[in-house]
């Protein structure tokens, strides 16, 4: 079974469109997060839900949005797609332990053109 | 606020050698985590081991180990007889010790094992 699972897996759009990606978790975890990975590897948070609340919300602009139906699920809304939006966003899950170990999906590659 | 260096972009080795993978971090936290994750081409983020920094004794996984020294706060990856699925980006991350905080990436190191 698959414990955290992503969709798409890959998207390409033009420039200036609105998509989502959606994020599921079958672990029972409290906490959802979204991270970036540019180009160069790098990976940054983005967000953290606890429980269906916001809780970290990095430096991002607010065409990035985050919503989370309930705790097994984190979906993200990026409005008017730039070309720097051209990354790879995993989303993770955790049970708020004190281990803080973070579970992965495998990623969405998404490509602005 | 925390900080994560690794120093080496880029390394290789050849099949069945040892190599150590290098990391140094900052942290006003008292407690806190450290982890290695290895992400390999399939993309997937795969974690490789964790070091409670309260605990002295250096974390084990099978051929994965570490070197923590909190002192000094450097915080390597030794992986013994290196296999050709070792080949992967590795990162250091760092979490404070309480739940739902976020990980801390360094820039990653690409290890790869050659036949």
């Amino acid at each position: 079974d698959t414990a955290v699972s992503q969709t798409p897996k890959y998207l390409v759009t033009q420039m200036g469109n609105d998509k989502s990606i959606k994020c599921e978790q079958n672990l029972g975890h409290d906490t959802m997060y979204w991270y970036k990975q540019d180009s160069k590897k790098f990976l940054k948070i983005m967000f953290s839900y606890n429980n269906k609340e916001l809780i970290i919300n990095e430096t991002v602009p607010n065409r990035f949005s985050p919503k989370s139906p309930d705790k097994a699920h984190l979906n993200l809304h990026i409005n008017s797609l730039e070309l720097g939006d051209s990354a790879v966003y995993f989303c993770a899950s955790s049970s708020g332990t004190r281990s803080n170990e973070q579970f992965f999906g495998p990623g969405t590659r998404l490509t602005v053109l | 606020a925390q900080t994560v260096t690794q120093s080496q972009p880029e390394m290789s080795v050849q099949e069945a050698e040892t190599v150590t993978l290098s990391c140094t971090y900052d942290t006003s936290e008292s407690n806190y985590y450290l982890f290695w994750y290895k992400q390999p081409p399939s993309r997937q983020m795969i974690l490789v081991i964790r070091q409670e920094a309260y605990k002295q004794q250096n974390a084990t996984e099978n051929r994965f180990s570490v070197n923590f020294q909190k002192a000094a706060k450097s915080f390597s990856l030794k992986i013994s007889d290196s296999q050709l699925g070792d080949t992967a980006m590795y990162f250091c991350a760092s979490a404070p010790n309480f739940g739902n905080e976020k990980l801390t990436f360094g820039t990653g190191t690409r290890l790869t094992i050659i036949p």
